[in-house]
């Protein structure tokens, strides 16, 4: 079966430190990746998505995925995080030329003074 | 700012009422989406559009009507809902049917049934 997994749902990280959110898929055939965000009260914001060539993908606000085919993972990272990265984060995968994306359960990132 | 426009922004009705949510886009994108959003959940596909053409129905209660009057515009239909179906119902778009391209959200509508 195809799902997307995201084990952790809050992850706490001090202002300014390195943070990684994990992501992991379950795939038989070619997927499509992509990480959002969602701030407070508001609609879903594409980060970054990885399609094909370099598996390391950088996106938007300092934030950078690295596919892992071996690992079926696609973890997002950033080096220092400020406290407006304070958001819900969603890892999402479309199988094989798809209509459909499938969203994670989320990570709450939550940045502590 | 996002491109995708929804209104309106929040939606009180009746178990009895009927009411519509409205999404608009000016990117010439041809897929338009909705989705449903329980707090502290991940967004739920309800239904795809591709070149105004339903072309996914994730099995969502007659309830929910969708419409696709032109290529910009997407309509969602409200009839005789019931509590649990308050959430935030997110419109998006991308250029054609994902296949890797952007999907554009909109900020949402909240919608509470009483």
């Amino acid at each position: 079966a195809q799902s997307v997994t995201q084990l952790d749902s809050q992850v706490p990280v001090f202002e300014e430190a390195p943070v990684e959110l994990r992501c992991n898929y379950s795939s038989s055939v070619s997927v499509y990746l992509f990480w959002y965000v969602q701030y407070p009260n508001q609609g879903l914001q594409l980060l970054l998505k990885y399609l094909s060539g370099s598996t390391l993908v950088k996106g938007i606000n300092g934030f950078e995925a690295e596919f892992n085919k071996s690992q079926t993972s696609f973890h997002l990272r950033k080096p220092s995080v400020h406290i407006s990265d304070t958001a819900e984060y969603f890892c999402a995968v479309s199988f094989n030329r798809d209509d459909k994306i499938i969203f994670g359960k989320g990570t709450r990132l939550h940045i502590l003074p | 700012d996002t491109e995708v426009t929804q209104t309106p922004k929040h939606l009180v009705m009746g178990m009895t009422n009927k009411k519509s949510l409205k999404c608009e886009q000016h990117m010439g994108h041809r897929a338009m989406y909705w989705y449903k959003q329980k707090a502290k959940k991940p967004p739920e596909l309800m239904f795809v559009y591709s070149y105004e053409k339903l072309s996914i129905n994730e099995s969502v209660p007659s309830r929910f009507s969708p419409e696709c009057p032109n290529s910009s515009l997407l309509n969602l239909h409200l009839h005789a809902l019931q509590p649990e179906d308050s959430a935030l119902y997110l419109c998006a778009s991308s250029q054609e049917g994902n296949s890797g391209n952007t999907i554009y959200f909109g900020e949402g509508s909240w919608l509470t049934v009483v």
